[in-house]
């Protein structure tokens, strides 16, 4: 079945500096979707992928879909601690209704 | 964005008595809810695609008779974990999309914390 793969599982970021969250799929994936998990909280939407190559902005987060559809990134900028929590990348095959989610990258920051 | 709520937020059981957790979409008819599970420091693994009137769908290894599925109307779907066991504590987490599919932004309830005595 498919599974989907992120890395790292852990990262420690000082304040101020930019880190990468990589999603790799063992299937082509009709779209891949981010959510972020704050400590004891629940996941909440933050974008959405569907097209080979696309890359998409928010303030300090750039989310990138590979050209074969069975990669994903997020990359952070100048961290702050409101970035603090997991990071998920989830997706769907084609044609297929379920999101797989990947492991998480779980982020803490030092001010 | 839509809102999704579970309830309880957390519950404690003796072993051997069954729970009942609700999920409800708030402003917008679900015709379709997912249940995952989530364990500490872990992702979601998805138990079971609910569907408004008509059975649920459970994943592999998932047992529909310990894991009581039921969605009787376009906006509630419940779980019930039936004979609990201490391996059964655990978050459990619904979620919701407005067309019904995992396709786009899944809206997601605020999780039942479960914990088995």
């Amino acid at each position: 079945g498919q599974q989907v793969m992120q890395i790292p599982q852990y990262q420690h970021v000082q304040e101020g500096e930019d880190f990468t969250t990589y999603c790799n799929s063992s299937t082509t994936l009709s779209n891949i979707q981010w959510y972020k998990q704050r400590p004891g909280g629940h996941p909440v939407f933050l974008i959405q992928l569907v097209k080979s190559g696309e890359v998409k902005k928010q303030k300090r987060l750039t989310f990138q879909f590979g050209e074969a559809k069975k990669n994903s990134s997020l990359h952070i900028t100048a961290t702050q601690t409101t970035d603090v929590g997991t990071y998920f990348c989830a997706g769907s095959e084609i044609n297929d209704y379920k999101l797989s989610f990947g492991a998480g990258t779980t982020v803490t920051v030092r001010a | 964005g839509a809102v999704v709520s579970q309830h309880p937020s957390r519950v404690i059981c003796k072993s051997g008595t069954s729970v009942k957790i609700e999920c409800r979409s708030l402003d917008f008819q679900a015709t379709t809810m997912f249940w995952y599970r989530q364990f500490p420091k872990q992702s979601l693994m998805l138990m079971a695609t609910s569907n408004e009137g008509s059975k649920a769908t459970y994943e592999q290894g998932v047992e529909k008779d310990k894991f009581l599925i039921n969605h009787a109307s376009l906006t509630l779907s419940t779980l019930t974990v039936t004979s609990a066991h201490p391996e059964d504590s655990s978050f459990y987490i619904c979620s919701a999309s407005e067309d019904g599919s995992s396709y786009n932004e899944q809206f997601f309830g605020p999780g039942t914390r479960l914990t088995v005595l």
